[in-house]
């Protein structure tokens, strides 16, 4: 069966601090790695990572993959508080595996 | 405000009720999925349709019905529902999807319908 653990739970922290969201998996054909952002409604999506060790940016955020390790992390610098939400990550090979997500809750 | 659709917002229903779920994307995407989330839980994926047919039902009880009426709409009709159904009901939209390959698409997200089965 899939399998997609993420880690912290949960995490809080000051306005200005860098987090970093951590994802591990084990799916069978694997073929992306994506983070999504959720807050009340939709999950709002982030990040299709496929290859290894690319980094991919958008403005504070940024991720990478790891096939070999089987991880991905999700960082977010100079955190501000429309961080806070809860961070999925979703395991991709004919369907989205998902983990049970991150609540972050970033403090003025 | 996400570019997938869905309607109502809100439902309340009884368990003898026959209702639906409407969901709407014009982003020319081939493939459309059915969520469902309970409260501080994941997604998990009830049905995906890929070019309008039917790729993968989760073992979903039939009391849940999908429909694929052209690429830009999905329904999900719902009859005779237990307690235990309530949830928020998210549609998703993709630009494809492969079941064999198993490519795997960003998949955008609608706000979602909360559902509760009094």
């Amino acid at each position: 069966e899939d399998k997609v653990v993420q880690s912290p739970l949960s995490l809080v922290v000051h306005e200005g601090d860098t987090v970093t969201l951590n994802c591990s998996y084990e799916v069978t054909n694997f073929r992306s790695l994506l983070w999504y952002k959720q807050e009340k409604k939709a999950p709002t999506f982030l990040f299709m990572l496929t290859s290894s060790g690319i980094e991919k940016k958008s403005g504070r955020l940024s991720s990478i993959l790891d096939k070999k390790e089987l991880f991905s992390i999700l960082n977010i610098t100079a955190t501000q508080t429309g961080d806070s939400a809860i961070y999925l990550c979703a395991g991709a090979n004919s369907k989205l595996t998902f983990g049970k997500g991150i609540t972050l809750s970033v403090r003025p | 405000d996400t570019e997938v659709t869905q309607t109502p917002k809100h439902l309340v229903m009884g368990m003898t009720n026959k209702k639906s779920l409407k969901c709407e994307q014009h982003m020319g995407h081939r493939a459309m999925y059915w969520y469902k989330q309970k409260a501080k839980k994941p997604p998990e994926l009830m049905f995906v349709y890929s070019y309008e047919k039917l790729s993968i039902n989760e073992s979903v009880p039939s009391r849940f019905s999908p429909e694929c009426p052209n690429s830009s709409l999905l329904n999900l009709h719902l009859h005779a529902l237990q307690p235990e159904d309530s949830a928020l009901y998210l549609c998703a939209s993709s630009q494809g999807f492969r079941a064999l390959t198993g490519v795997g698409q960003p998949q955008h997200f609608g706000d979602g319908t909360r559902l509760s089965i009094l």
